[in-house]
């Protein structure tokens, strides 16, 4: 099984509606982190959580708020869709403590995301 | 000016060549990550670098902290090596968060 999953893989909604992207690990990692990806502007940071209790703001986190309900999980929601919204979106996962590489970050597969 | 800049931008190759990937950046960094992302859109973790190199099967990794720069070498190319590669930075003053470079496209031709 993998250790970071995505849910749901694609999705196609409707401007105004709102959604929302789930993300699991099963790696123990205080650290979590949700990304966009856009073709030609690679991956931005949208919202990063470094433990249960913290929610951080990214570079691009108008129009997005996140839930950290557990150590595993990481939700990513939008209120209100909007068609600039389209992209991938890919949650990741860091350990952030004593280990060899504590901030090496691991990605689930991604979740395709169409606002028509 | 990108912190974290790669070149080139797109690569083609023919399967068996040696291939280098650059990755500058001209910010402090504490690390440097490399990363894969195949057409299917998953991303893998190839490296975590502080200094010097590193080596996974046919890939090497390397990093000169003082140059601020990395290179990503494949040898013996193979079609499944197709992917985008992408280099990212943690700060000095951004600890554990990523800058990502745009990445680097490599098509192996057979």
């Amino acid at each position: 099984d993998a250790d970071v999953t995505q849910t749901p893989r694609n999705r196609i909604t409707k401007t105004g509606k709102r959604i929302m992207l789930e993300c699991s690990q099963t790696k123990g990692h205080d650290r979590m982190y949700w990304y966009r990806q856009d073709p030609g502007l690679g991956l931005r940071l949208i919202y990063y959580s470094f433990d249960v209790k913290d929610i951080n703001k990214g570079e691009i986190s108008d129009g997005y708020s996140v839930s950290r309900q557990a150590q595993a999980k990481f939700s990513l929601s939008l209120e209100s869709a909007i068609p600039n919204q389209t992209a991938l979106y890919f949650c990741a996962t860091s350990a952030g403590s004593s280990t060899i590489h504590p901030n090496e970050q691991f990605f689930g597969p991604g979740t395709r995301l169409t606002v028509l | 000016k990108n912190e974290v800049e790669q070149s080139p931008q797109n690569l083609t190759a023919q399967e068996g060549e040696f291939i280098t990937i650059n990755c500058s950046y001209s910010v402090g960094i504490s690390a440097l990550h490399w990363l894969q992302q195949h057409p299917g859109g998953g991303i893998v973790s190839l490296f975590m670098l502080s200094s010097g190199k590193k080596k996974h099967g046919r890939l090497i990794a390397t990093i000169n902290i003082q140059e601020k720069h990395s290179s990503l070498h494949i040898t013996a190319s193979h079609p499944r090596d197709s992917a985008v590669y992408i280099c990212a930075v943690i700060g000095g003053t951004s600890y554990g968060k990523l800058t990502f470079g745009q990445g680097t496209i490599l098509t192996v031709h057979p």
